[in-house]
């Protein structure tokens, strides 16, 4: 079975930092890209980053909203990925979503993880 | 505020037949596939629809998408009651290098 995993989250100050992770299984994690995906209290979807795989030189992008603050990794040989987290600001409340796009349903975000709370407060 | 338009509710009687839109721009769905995710409360995402029309094995053929110029769409034929749910629509967009645009979402009620 196709799976995703996160946790690593939980409540920080602002101006704190918090690194995630997302476990996969069930698929070749090494040749697939990985993206974040975050979803604030009853709000929308909003994707955050990505990362491609080794054949594709591990290439990141960020979204504006969390450039220069953020930062995505992967362990190919853990089969785990990991949203590093800094500076945070209220407004980075949100559920935290690891996905990846299926070559099987070019290129639709399937499966998705069952989302990791970060709340951000004093 | 979410790159793409949606409208934030929509409704219809079981049974009924309903729409959602979303409108983007020639850098996301005018350039590429749209794609639509249903989600209800406290759970993840599900992709509903890829490349513009198709459907994952496990999703029932009363939901439907379509794509014209840089607006698409997902109809619910036969509407019931466990179709209440959020529905966003997504696109890769050229200007972001990689990264895909949602909607804002678009809470569908069965009355």
């Amino acid at each position: 079975e196709v799976q995703l995993v996160e946790s690593g989250g939980g409540l920080v100050q602002p101006g704190g930092s918090l690194k995630l992770s997302c476990a996969a299984s069930g698929f070749t994690f090494s040749g697939s890209a990985m993206h974040w995906v975050r979803q604030a209290p009853g709000k929308g979807l909003e994707s955050i980053g990505r990362i491609r795989s080794k054949a594709n030189s591990y290439a990141t992008v960020y979204a504006a909203s969390v450039k220069g603050r953020f930062t995505i990794s992967r362990d190919d040989s853990k089969k785990t990925v990991y949203l590093q987290m800094n500076n945070l600001t209220i407004e980075d409340t949100a559920v935290y979503y690891c996905t990846r796009p299926n070559g099987n349903l070019p290129e639709g975000f399937d499966p998705w993880g069952q989302g990791t709370l970060v709340t951000v407060s004093s | 505020q979410s790159v793409l338009a949606q409208p934030p509710s929509a409704s219809g009687t079981p049974g009924q037949r309903v729409t959602i839109s979303c409108s983007g721009s020639s850098s996301n769905i005018g350039s590429n596939y749209v794609y639509w995710y249903q989600q209800f409360p406290g759970t993840a995402p599900r992709l509903l629809i890829y490349r513009n029309n198709q459907r994952p094995p496990g999703v029932p053929d009363r939901f439907s998408g379509s794509k014209s110029g840089t607006s698409a769409s997902l109809a619910i034929s036969g509407l019931r009651s466990e179709d209440e749910a959020d529905y966003y629509c997504a696109a890769w967009d050229d200007s972001l290098s990689g990264l895909v645009v949602f909607g804002g979402g678009t809470k569908l009620t069965a009355l």
